[in-house]
């Protein structure tokens, strides 16, 4: 089974700053993962998929980049709206589909 | 436009059986491509994925917890049915419906809370 792992656990950041976090996969899932925002009390939120693509309505701020086993997901310039926690997540490529999350990044404010 | 609703109890007994529905709009699950899952989430901890049924109704199962789980479709009353089978606390979370496979889990439903208690 393919373990997601994400750093760091926690990014304390300001508004404005970059923000840089990481996944990194037990094996490789080619560029099948994607990143969601998750706030308090919300469901999360469609990010990037297939590693680079941005999802509808997503603010270019975000972007990610990766393949094989090393993803990243880039927040150019930290919004108010942006800390939350983060996680990504990978996809089988054919069936018998299944998917794995990573524990997930918080971004809070410094 | 696509909304999912999940319904199901609040509560359950530990050793009983979950049932959850979730209700969509806005798309047909038998167009292909088209995929609805059933993630978890226990408090404060993070995503797990369960199950998924597809547009040729073929079904797929974390390997985790496969022996407990049944997932089905009822597609003229836009639903999508998750049995759980012998419940215990550690499946206390907020249990989510989401659509998609190959760009992502796109749209979810706002979530229900079950908490598993005697």
């Amino acid at each position: 089974e393919i373990v997601l792992t994400q750093s760091p656990a926690t990014l304390s950041l300001s508004p404005g700053e970059r923000a840089t976090l990481s996944c990194r996969a037990s094996q490789s899932v080619s560029g099948y993962l994607a990143w969601y925002q998750q706030k308090p009390g919300q469901a999360p939120r469609l990010l990037i998929y297939d590693a680079s693509n941005r999802a509808t309505g997503i603010p270019a701020r975000f972007s990610g980049s990766g393949s094989g086993t090393d993803f990243t997901l880039t927040i150019s310039s930290l919004e108010p709206e942006d800390f939350a926690v983060y996680y990504c997540q990978r996809r089988s490529n054919r069936p018998p589909f299944s998917f794995t999350f990573g524990p997930g990044t918080k971004v809070d404010i410094k | 436009q696509v909304t999912l609703r999940e319904s199901g109890p609040a509560l359950v007994k530990p050793t009983q059986t979950l049932t959850l529905t979730c209700t969509f709009s806005g798309f047909s699950l038998t167009t292909n491509g088209m995929c609805v899952s059933w993630i978890r989430q226990p408090p404060g901890k993070a995503l797990e994925w369960l199950a998924l049924i597809d547009w040729d109704d073929d079904k797929y199962y974390s390997t985790s917890v496969k022996t407990r789980l049944t997932i089905s479709r009822d597609t003229s009353k836009k639903q999508v049915v998750l049995t759980m089978t012998n419940m215990d606390p550690v499946d206390t979370g907020t249990y989510y419906c989401a659509r998609g496979l190959y760009r992502g889990f796109d749209y979810w439903g706002q979530g229900t809370l079950v908490t598993v208690s005697s």
